[in-house]
């Protein structure tokens, strides 16, 4: 998985708890994102970084925040889960805005 | 009209055959063009980039790009059974930076 790494692979959580998701590279890369995959919907775009402290907003970034404080860390946070949270969450790295390339995945479900 | 089409499947076809996986995307200014491979369950794998119109080939695969007519597409040749998998377009659009995946076409390989 190109050095990528998230954390955790799985949660389970209620409804209005704060979560934090965390994807880590060894690659150095300068860019990192972070995506949602749900059935029928693809993959989506929530927040991606261009640099530390550089972030922007992606697709569907309402209900998420994130921070890049060094480069090899890039966090996600959802304030306040809701049940239209349950998603698999995938982190992806890239040298430049082109190529990218995916972690593992987390599979969070909001009860 | 969605940024970025494919028909979802499954595609089935025989070991030995060539598969054949369109997509078709709106931004006219698009400039750069992914194929991901997703196994189930797996994250999405980088298989192939193409920038220019024509085909690009790399082992088994072949893209094809047509910028006038707003497609790429992805021809698999000697299908394996282990090429079933989806297989999502992905297109950075005219605004720069972000990929816009399509839904993904599932394909099975049947022996």
């Amino acid at each position: 998985d190109a050095g990528i790494t998230q954390s955790p692979r799985h949660k389970v959580t209620e409804t209005g708890t704060p979560v934090t998701l965390r994807c880590h590279q060894t690659e150095n890369h300068r860019y990192m994102y972070w995506y949602r995959q749900d059935p029928g919907h693809g993959l989506r775009l929530i927040h991606y970084s261009y640099g530390v402290k550089d972030t922007d907003k992606g697709e569907v970034s309402d209900g998420y925040s994130v921070s890049r404080s060094k480069t090899e860390d890039f966090l996600l946070t959802l304030e306040s889960a809701t049940s239209s949270q349950t998603s698999v969450y995938f982190c992806a790295i890239g040298d430049s805005s082109y190529e990218q390339y995916f972690g593992p995945g987390t599979r969070l479900t909001v009860t | 009209q969605k940024e970025v089409e494919q028909n979802s499947g499954p595609l089935s076809v025989p070991e030995g055959a060539i598969a054949s996986l369109n997509c078709t995307y709106s931004d006219r200014g698009s400039q750069s063009f992914f194929w991901y491979r997703q196994y189930s369950g797996k994250s999405p794998e980088l298989i192939m980039f193409i920038y220019s119109n024509g085909d690009k080939e790399d082992g088994r695969f072949t893209a094809q790009l047509n910028k006038a007519s707003q497609y790429v597409s992805l021809l698999i040749r000697d299908s394996q059974p282990s090429d079933s998998a989806t297989y999502l377009c992905a297109v950075i659009g005219n605004q720069g930076g972000k990929l816009i995946f399509g839904q993904g076409t599932e394909l099975s390989v049947k022996p």
